[in-house]
């Protein structure tokens, strides 16, 4: 069965401050991993993924994540956060019909 | 293109109440997908189609039932609203590609419904 784990439900950074946010997850099978965001009020919108291809997957608004096979983790880190950055965040992993199992999320605040 | 589209964007219903949660997507999507979401849970998948005239149960089906009539639409009801079915709802659609489990799913808006 795949689960995924995010470490921490609220992150607050000031604003130019590095962004982590934790994802550790379990498969039974070489998984695909995603990372979603989702604005206030609005649907999720596909930040980045992981197809095996490389190890560290660059997505937009400069995120980035790096696979970790021996440390079962896909954490999602920006270098410098910005007041857009504000928002939620889901790890998720796919499997059999292209199903998600998500994280619980992380809510992201950047302070000024 | 539209993208995913859902319909109604909140609801209020009472207990005991029927209702239809309509998913419409414009890119010709094979596989489509019902979630609900709720604080401190992410996301979970109620049910899900692989194709035309195909359902199947996802991980919270309980109190739903779900249609695909025409490839594009995706419907979700309520026979019997309860409160514990509060919830924001979310639709999804991707390509159909077997075995493509990297393939990106595409988010609806989201329809917001309280039972009361």
């Amino acid at each position: 069965a795949q689960s995924v784990t995010q470490l921490g439900s609220h992150v607050s950074v000031s604003e130019g401050a590095l962004v982590l946010l934790r994802c550790n997850y379990s498969s039974s099978v070489p998984p695909y991993l995603f990372w979603y965001v989702q604005y206030p009020n609005q649907g999720l919108q596909l930040l980045l993924k992981y197809t095996s291809a490389a190890t560290l997957v660059k997505g937009i608004n400069g995120f980035e994540a790096e696979f970790k096979k021996s440390e079962t983790s896909f954490h999602l880190t920006k270098p410098s956060a910005h007041m857009s950055d504000a928002a939620e965040y889901f790890c998720a992993v796919s499997f059999i019909y292209g199903k998600l199992t998500f994280g619980q999320g992380t809510i992201l605040t950047v302070h000024p | 293109n539209a993208g995913v589209t859902q319909t109604p964007k909140f609801r209020v219903l009472k207990t005991g109440q029927s209702m239809t949660l309509l998913c419409a997507q414009d890119m010709n999507h094979e596989y489509m997908y019902w979630y609900r979401q709720d604080p401190g849970m992410g996301l979970r998948l109620i049910h899900y189609s692989v194709g035309e005239g195909t359902t199947a149960k996802g991980e919270v089906p309980d109190g739903y039932n779900v249609s695909r009539l025409k490839k594009q639409n995706f419907l979700l009801g309520l026979e019997s609203a309860a409160p514990s079915q509060t919830s924001v709802y979310f639709c999804a659609s991707r390509e159909g590609k077997r075995g493509a489990y990297q393939e990106t799913q595409y988010f609806g808006p989201g329809t917001r419904l309280l039972v009361l």
